[in-house]
């Protein structure tokens, strides 16, 4: 079945530095991938739209020019926390939209980043 | 008031029984409604999808939603040990932007 790879699936940052997160589809190819965060004990909250080609739709409340998010091709996005704070720490999760008309799985989850900042 | 609302248990149940969670929406947009179980520091398995209302059947799970009620529930039949998760409910207009709840944790005991 079509997979979602996310890389790293842990990083640890100093404050004040930028991360780099990686969302790819390995069988299928997603013009539009999605970018949640999850702090503990709480769901997921989508943070943007990616599309692929262009630029990507932020939710409210979410710092464009912090969270900086790139689709350059069908297989890729990228999520770049930049000027990390404490507060940026939480479980980053991308999904991505497979093949619409098939039964069970059509949207595809990664398994998820965890960035500590300290 | 929350777009979706979702108990967030512990739900404690002994092994073999069956097993209901639920959520309740309040936008009568939402077209796609999607279960998905979450283990700990790992991302979301989707394991159920219905669109509009009526009953979906996969093995021991059974996903119904009553659009009527705005009420979406989930049943687990001969509950297992390893079906100890939170498990999410989540759900779109258009099958773009999911809107999830909190999620509710079962653990399902020996």
């Amino acid at each position: 079945g079509a997979v979602v790879s996310q890389h790293p699936s842990w990083v640890i940052c100093k404050s004040g530095t930028s991360v780099k997160i990686e969302c790819r589809s390995l069988d299928f190819q997603a013009t539009t991938m999605f970018w949640y965060r999850q702090f503990p004990k709480q769901s997921l909250m989508l943070m943007a739209t990616s599309n692929e080609g262009s630029k990507a739709t932020y939710e409210q409340g979410v710092e464009k020019d912090k969270f900086l998010i790139n689709h350059a091709s069908l297989t890729l996005s990228t999520l770049t926390v930049t000027s990390a704070h404490p507060e940026d720490s939480s479980f980053y999760i991308c999904s991505a939209n497979g093949d619409i008309t098939s039964s069970g799985n059509t949207i595809y989850f990664g398994e998820g980043s965890w960035l500590t900042v300290v | 008031q929350k777009e979706v609302e979702q108990d967030p248990g512990p739900l404690s149940v002994p092994e073999g029984a069956i097993v209901s969670l639920n959520c309740t929406y309040s936008n009568s947009a939402f077209q796609y409604f999607m279960w998905y179980r979450q283990y700990s520091r790992k991302g979301p398995e989707l394991l159920m999808y219905t669109y509009s209302s009526g009953n979906k059947e996969d093995g021991r799970f059974t996903a119904q939603v009553d659009k009527s009620s705005k009420y979406i529930s989930l049943f687990i039949r001969d509950s297992q040990p390893s079906d100890s998760a939170t498990y999410l409910c989540a759900m779109s207009v258009g099958f773009q932007k999911l809107v999830f709840g909190t999620g509710t944790r079962l653990l399902v005991s020996p």
